[in-house]
Protein backbone atom coordinates (compact mmCIF):
# COMPACT_ATOMS: atom_id res chain seq x y z
CA UNK A 1 0.00 0.00 0.00
CA UNK A 2 0.77 3.58 -0.43
CA UNK A 3 2.07 6.13 2.02
CA UNK A 4 3.40 9.76 2.20
CA UNK A 5 5.75 11.36 4.82
CA UNK A 6 6.14 14.38 5.88
CA UNK A 7 8.55 16.31 8.41
CA UNK A 8 8.50 18.07 10.89
CA UNK A 9 5.16 17.73 12.01
CA UNK A 10 5.57 21.83 13.57
CA UNK A 11 7.72 24.22 13.44
CA UNK A 12 8.13 27.67 14.72
CA UNK A 13 10.54 29.49 12.62
CA UNK A 14 11.14 33.33 12.75
CA UNK A 15 10.32 36.14 10.08
CA UNK A 16 13.17 36.19 7.72
CA UNK A 17 14.62 32.58 8.30
CA UNK A 18 15.12 29.96 5.69
CA UNK A 19 12.53 26.87 5.66
CA UNK A 20 12.63 23.09 4.04
CA UNK A 21 9.54 21.10 4.30
CA UNK A 22 9.98 17.87 2.71
CA UNK A 23 7.44 14.74 1.05
CA UNK A 24 8.26 11.59 0.67
CA UNK A 25 5.85 8.95 -0.97
CA UNK A 26 6.35 4.84 -0.93
CA UNK A 27 4.66 2.15 -2.17
CA UNK A 28 4.08 3.82 -5.88
CA UNK A 29 6.35 5.21 -8.68
CA UNK A 30 5.75 8.25 -10.82
CA UNK A 31 3.17 9.66 -8.86
CA UNK A 32 2.07 13.20 -9.32
CA UNK A 33 3.04 14.79 -6.32
CA UNK A 34 1.02 18.46 -4.82
CA UNK A 35 1.99 20.92 -2.55
CA UNK A 36 -0.96 22.52 -0.78
CA UNK A 37 -1.24 25.71 2.15
CA UNK A 38 -4.15 25.42 4.39
CA UNK A 39 -4.20 28.89 6.30
CA UNK A 40 -6.27 29.75 9.14
CA UNK A 41 -10.24 30.17 8.22
CA UNK A 42 -9.13 29.43 4.17
CA UNK A 43 -9.69 26.59 2.47
CA UNK A 44 -6.63 24.89 0.61
CA UNK A 45 -4.52 26.74 -1.54
CA UNK A 46 -2.33 24.93 -4.26
CA UNK A 47 1.20 26.08 -4.72
CA UNK A 48 3.37 23.43 -6.71
CA UNK A 49 2.33 20.37 -8.49
CA UNK A 50 4.89 17.85 -10.28
CA UNK A 51 4.27 15.34 -12.84
CA UNK A 52 7.80 14.27 -12.85
CA UNK A 53 11.68 14.67 -11.48
CA UNK A 54 12.60 18.29 -12.14
CA UNK A 55 9.20 19.28 -13.41
CA UNK A 56 7.72 21.79 -11.20
CA UNK A 57 4.12 23.65 -11.82
CA UNK A 58 3.62 26.78 -9.64
CA UNK A 59 0.13 27.98 -8.99
CA UNK A 60 0.61 31.28 -6.57
CA UNK A 61 3.83 33.68 -7.10
CA UNK A 62 4.93 34.14 -3.95
CA UNK A 63 8.60 33.76 -1.74
CA UNK A 64 8.03 30.10 -1.85
CA UNK A 65 9.81 27.12 -4.50
CA UNK A 66 9.59 23.75 -5.16
CA UNK A 67 11.99 20.83 -6.11
CA UNK A 68 11.41 17.35 -7.00
CA UNK A 69 14.97 16.05 -6.73
CA UNK A 70 14.07 11.93 -6.97
CA UNK A 71 11.46 10.18 -8.46
CA UNK A 72 9.15 10.49 -4.93
CA UNK A 73 10.27 13.70 -3.10
CA UNK A 74 8.67 16.62 -3.08
CA UNK A 75 10.94 19.40 -1.51
CA UNK A 76 8.71 22.98 -0.43
CA UNK A 77 11.76 25.76 0.45
CA UNK A 78 11.82 29.24 1.32
CA UNK A 79 14.88 31.65 1.48
CA UNK A 80 12.77 34.00 3.48
CA UNK A 81 10.12 33.60 5.23
CA UNK A 82 7.01 36.05 5.42
CA UNK A 83 4.47 36.53 8.66
CA UNK A 84 1.96 35.49 6.01
CA UNK A 85 3.67 31.89 5.15
CA UNK A 86 2.51 30.75 8.49
CA UNK A 87 -0.26 27.23 7.73
CA UNK A 88 -0.61 24.32 7.34
CA UNK A 89 1.28 22.85 4.82
CA UNK A 90 -0.06 19.67 3.15
CA UNK A 91 1.83 17.48 0.40
CA UNK A 92 -0.61 14.50 -1.83
CA UNK A 93 0.21 12.28 -4.11
CA UNK A 94 -2.05 10.58 -6.67
CA UNK A 95 -1.43 8.50 -9.23
CA UNK A 96 -2.08 8.72 -13.29
CA UNK A 97 -4.93 6.55 -13.58
CA UNK A 98 -8.08 8.13 -15.68
CA UNK A 99 -10.63 9.47 -14.67
CA UNK A 100 -10.17 10.22 -11.10
CA UNK A 101 -6.19 11.40 -10.47
CA UNK A 102 -7.58 10.70 -7.02
CA UNK A 103 -5.46 12.73 -4.44
CA UNK A 104 -4.04 11.37 -0.71
CA UNK A 105 -2.66 13.91 1.76
CA UNK A 106 0.11 13.37 3.50
CA UNK A 107 -0.26 14.17 7.51
CA UNK A 108 0.84 17.91 6.95
CA UNK A 109 3.40 20.46 8.40
CA UNK A 110 2.30 23.17 10.61
CA UNK A 111 4.21 26.30 9.81
CA UNK A 112 4.20 29.42 12.60
CA UNK A 113 6.19 32.15 11.61
CA UNK A 114 6.91 34.63 14.44
CA UNK B 1 -12.08 31.87 -12.21
CA UNK B 2 -12.28 28.45 -11.09
CA UNK B 3 -14.69 27.98 -8.43
CA UNK B 4 -16.39 25.51 -6.00
CA UNK B 5 -18.73 26.71 -3.37
CA UNK B 6 -20.14 25.31 0.00
CA UNK B 7 -21.65 26.52 2.46
CA UNK B 8 -19.07 26.91 5.46
CA UNK B 9 -22.40 25.70 8.30
CA UNK B 10 -21.83 24.63 10.60
CA UNK B 11 -24.80 22.11 9.95
CA UNK B 12 -26.06 20.39 13.21
CA UNK B 13 -27.88 17.43 13.09
CA UNK B 14 -28.80 15.12 15.62
CA UNK B 15 -27.46 11.31 16.02
CA UNK B 16 -29.27 9.10 13.61
CA UNK B 17 -29.88 11.50 11.54
CA UNK B 18 -28.73 11.91 7.62
CA UNK B 19 -26.67 14.85 6.77
CA UNK B 20 -27.03 16.44 3.65
CA UNK B 21 -23.83 18.46 1.74
CA UNK B 22 -23.68 20.50 -0.80
CA UNK B 23 -21.57 21.78 -3.39
CA UNK B 24 -21.54 23.99 -6.70
CA UNK B 25 -18.58 24.18 -9.42
CA UNK B 26 -18.58 26.75 -11.64
CA UNK B 27 -16.64 24.98 -14.99
CA UNK B 28 -18.61 23.03 -16.89
CA UNK B 29 -15.90 21.14 -18.26
CA UNK B 30 -14.92 19.65 -14.74
CA UNK B 31 -14.25 15.73 -14.78
CA UNK B 32 -14.19 14.16 -11.19
CA UNK B 33 -15.45 14.90 -8.09
CA UNK B 34 -14.45 14.23 -4.81
CA UNK B 35 -15.55 14.79 -0.60
CA UNK B 36 -12.32 14.78 1.70
CA UNK B 37 -13.33 14.66 5.81
CA UNK B 38 -10.93 16.63 7.91
CA UNK B 39 -10.76 16.41 11.48
CA UNK B 40 -9.78 19.53 13.26
CA UNK B 41 -5.71 19.57 13.65
CA UNK B 42 -5.61 16.75 10.82
CA UNK B 43 -5.13 16.31 7.36
CA UNK B 44 -7.85 15.53 5.09
CA UNK B 45 -8.76 12.20 4.03
CA UNK B 46 -10.87 10.94 0.51
CA UNK B 47 -14.27 9.80 1.47
CA UNK B 48 -15.84 9.86 -1.77
CA UNK B 49 -15.21 10.19 -5.44
CA UNK B 50 -17.86 10.10 -8.03
CA UNK B 51 -17.11 10.95 -12.26
CA UNK B 52 -20.58 10.03 -13.78
CA UNK B 53 -24.16 11.92 -13.24
CA UNK B 54 -26.51 9.68 -10.75
CA UNK B 55 -25.64 8.54 -7.38
CA UNK B 56 -22.79 6.59 -5.94
CA UNK B 57 -23.04 4.40 -2.40
CA UNK B 58 -19.85 3.31 -0.38
CA UNK B 59 -21.68 2.32 3.17
CA UNK B 60 -23.56 5.14 5.15
CA UNK B 61 -22.30 7.50 2.53
CA UNK B 62 -24.05 8.46 -1.05
CA UNK B 63 -22.24 10.83 -3.57
CA UNK B 64 -24.56 12.60 -5.60
CA UNK B 65 -23.52 14.43 -9.21
CA UNK B 66 -25.80 16.30 -11.41
CA UNK B 67 -23.15 17.78 -14.40
CA UNK B 68 -26.25 19.70 -15.82
CA UNK B 69 -27.38 21.80 -13.01
CA UNK B 70 -23.53 21.42 -11.91
CA UNK B 71 -24.17 20.14 -7.94
CA UNK B 72 -22.38 17.64 -6.38
CA UNK B 73 -23.84 16.41 -3.04
CA UNK B 74 -22.85 14.15 -0.10
CA UNK B 75 -25.41 12.59 1.83
CA UNK B 76 -24.54 10.45 5.71
CA UNK B 77 -26.78 7.97 6.83
CA UNK B 78 -27.35 7.36 10.15
CA UNK B 79 -24.84 10.55 11.27
CA UNK B 80 -22.51 9.33 14.12
CA UNK B 81 -20.90 12.14 16.42
CA UNK B 82 -17.73 10.48 14.88
CA UNK B 83 -19.10 12.30 12.02
CA UNK B 84 -18.44 15.56 13.11
CA UNK B 85 -15.44 17.13 10.82
CA UNK B 86 -15.24 20.09 8.08
CA UNK B 87 -16.28 18.58 4.51
CA UNK B 88 -14.37 19.66 1.58
CA UNK B 89 -15.51 19.50 -1.82
CA UNK B 90 -13.18 19.32 -4.57
CA UNK B 91 -13.25 19.64 -8.31
CA UNK B 92 -10.94 18.41 -11.52
CA UNK B 93 -11.00 20.57 -14.08
CA UNK B 94 -10.55 19.67 -17.66
CA UNK B 95 -7.06 21.15 -17.85
CA UNK B 96 -5.13 18.78 -15.71
CA UNK B 97 -4.54 16.99 -12.57
CA UNK B 98 -4.59 19.70 -10.20
CA UNK B 99 -7.96 20.01 -7.83
CA UNK B 100 -10.10 22.74 -6.85
CA UNK B 101 -10.76 22.49 -3.25
CA UNK B 102 -14.14 24.62 -1.70
CA UNK B 103 -13.85 26.02 1.78
CA UNK B 104 -15.61 23.48 3.50
CA UNK B 105 -18.88 22.84 5.48
CA UNK B 106 -18.62 21.96 8.98
CA UNK B 107 -20.93 19.10 10.24
CA UNK B 108 -21.50 19.11 13.92
CA UNK B 109 -23.90 15.73 14.81
CA UNK B 110 -25.25 15.48 18.98
CA UNK B 111 -25.82 12.60 20.45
Amino acid sequence: SQTIHQWPATLVQPVGSPLSLECTVEGTSNPNLYWYRQAAGRGLQLLFYSVGIGQISSEVPQNLSASRPQDRQFILSSKKLLLSDSGFYLCAWSGRRRPSYEQYFGPGTRLTVT
Amino acid sequence: QKEVEQNSGPLSVPEGAIASLNCTYSDRGSQSFFWYRQYSGKSPELIMSIYSNGDKEDGRFTAQLNKASQYVSLLIRDSQPSDSATYLCAVRVQAGTALIFGKGTTLSVSS
